[in-house]
């Protein structure tokens, strides 16, 4: 079945560091690729998205490009920022044929956490 | 718009009594769902429904029910509670351009 791999957390950056978040993803037919954050004590919340190959989801300094050939959807950010720090998920929805059949599949997270 | 709204916040169940988490939306989304979040595992799908009167299964039903009479409310109910289901919960509902949700969630322990 379709599923999201990410990578093992938690990530430790100092304040201005390149940060990247590796996520593949396993799917049969063409899936739209989202990121999500979760600040402590919160809900997610969608940081960014993309819905077709070679699209680039872009939110708040962070980028996602879906890579198809290597099914993948690296979060970058330049310059991380103390605030940077929460956890984010990479999710698919899988496509059911219409967007009510879709269900969205989420990796297990990775903590950020940004040190002044 | 409030968005998606959960109660309560944090909840202490002893094994076997029962429970409904309540959620509400004021997006008028058709579609909503349920998750469970626990520590390595992510979100896992409970339930979810596409429109009122209309509810699935997810990943990991057992134990839990929910119906859906309006558009705004998806109550889970858990029957009999277990210390198995001592978790965060996480209510969504989705727009048709696939954007999801999430309420504060509800932190629940079981003993």
């Amino acid at each position: 079945g379709d599923s999201v791999t990410q990578m093992e957390g938690p990530v430790t950056l100092s304040e201005e560091a390149f940060l990247t978040i590796n996520c593949t993803y396993t799917a049969t037919g063409y899936p739209s690729l989202f990121w999500y954050v979760q600040y402590p004590g919160e809900g997610l919340q969608l940081l960014l998205k993309a819905t077709k190959a070679d699209d680039k989801g872009s939110n708040k300094g962070f980028e996602a490009t879906y890579r198809k050939e290597t099914t993948s959807f690296h979060l970058e950010k330049g310059s991380v920022q103390v605030s940077d720090s929460a956890v984010y998920f990479c999710a698919l929805s899988s496509p059911g044929g219409s967007y009510n059949t879709d269900k969205l599949i989420f990796g297990t997270g990775t903590r950020l956490q940004v040190f002044p | 718009n409030a968005g998606v709204t959960q109660t309560p916040k944090f909840q202490v169940l002893k094994t076997g009594q029962s429970m409904t988490l309540q959620c509400a939306q004021d997006m008028n989304h058709e579609y909503m769902s349920w998750y469970r979040q626990d520590p390595g595992m992510g979100l896992r799908l409970i339930h979810y429904s596409v429109g009122a009167g209309i509810t699935d299964q997810g990943e990991v039903p057992n134990g839990y029910n929910v119906s859906r009479s309006t558009t705004e409310d998806f109550p889970l109910r858990l029957l009999s509670a277990a210390p198995s289901q001592t978790s965060v919960y996480f209510c969504a509902s989705r727009n048709r351009e696939e954007t999801q949700y999430f309420g504060p969630g509800t932190r629940l322990l079981v003993l």
